[in-house]
């Protein structure tokens, strides 16, 4: 089977950083992805890591280790737009990438 | 470019009713999922069409569920009869043909299904 876990909440301050953790079991792994969902929107796509090392984006980036089945988003300079839910998700074969979901992870910006 | 939409987005029926979702997918993707998402847990897979051909449907909870995908453009879920753990957000997404270095889904906005 698998299973992939991320803290259910956290919060943090406008301008500050915040990493999300996430860690996976799952056999044939790969790729992982990062999306993020506002409360009643669409899952929009943030990142994609398939090899070790980090993929930087803008404010956001990701990290992978598949040794540890470890990946991370950061996110610098937060904003109060970034209030939302953050979700990690393993796919298992290639071409198909069928998502296997985490619950997410929900980050409240504060002023 | 239009994204990916889904009518309704939000139902409201009676256990024992029927309920027909409908998801329209980015124009020329071939690839076509459906999720879900009950509450308190993690959004599920349910199934992944290839045009018109179901390529997965291994996450379809049981025969109440029938999807379809005519002509290989919009599909259709159908739940029917409705039993009340069928309440959820039933999100689809699409993405282009295979090949690509990794396959980036595109989702819609989800459809609230809430059977009373």
């Amino acid at each position: 089977g698998q299973n992939i876990d991320q803290p259910t909440e956290m919060t943090a301050t406008e301008g500050a950083i915040v990493q999300i953790n996430c860690t996976y079991q799952t056999s044939g792994f790969n790729g992982l992805f990062w999306y993020q969902q506002h409360a009643g929107e669409a899952p929009t796509f943030l990142s994609y890591n398939v090899l070790d090392g980090l993929e930087e984006k803008g404010r956001f980036s990701s990290f992978l280790s598949r040794s540890k089945g470890y990946s991370y988003l950061l996110l610098k300079e937060l904003q109060m737009k970034d209030s939302a839910s953050y979700l990690c998700a393993v796919t298992r074969r290639w071409g198909y990438s069928t998502l296997t979901f985490g619950k997410g992870t929900m980050l409240l910006v504060s002023p | 470019e239009a994204g990916v939409t889904q009518f309704p987005s939000h139902s409201v029926i009676e256990k024992g009713q029927t309920v027909t979702l409908r998801c329209d997918p980015i124009s020329g993707h071939d690839n076509l999922y459906w999720y879900r998402r009950v509450m308190g847990k993690e959004i599920k897979f349910l199934l992944h069409f290839v045009k018109e051909s179901k390529q997965d449907e291994s996450g379809m909870p049981n025969n109440r569920f029938l999807a379809e995908r005519t002509g290989g453009t919009y599909s259709t879920l159908k739940v029917q009869p409705a039993e009340l753990e069928d309440s959820g957000v039933y999100f689809c997404a699409s993405s282009q043909e295979m090949g690509s270095s990794y396959n980036e889904q595109f989702f819609g906005p989800g459809t609230r299904l809430t059977v009373l």
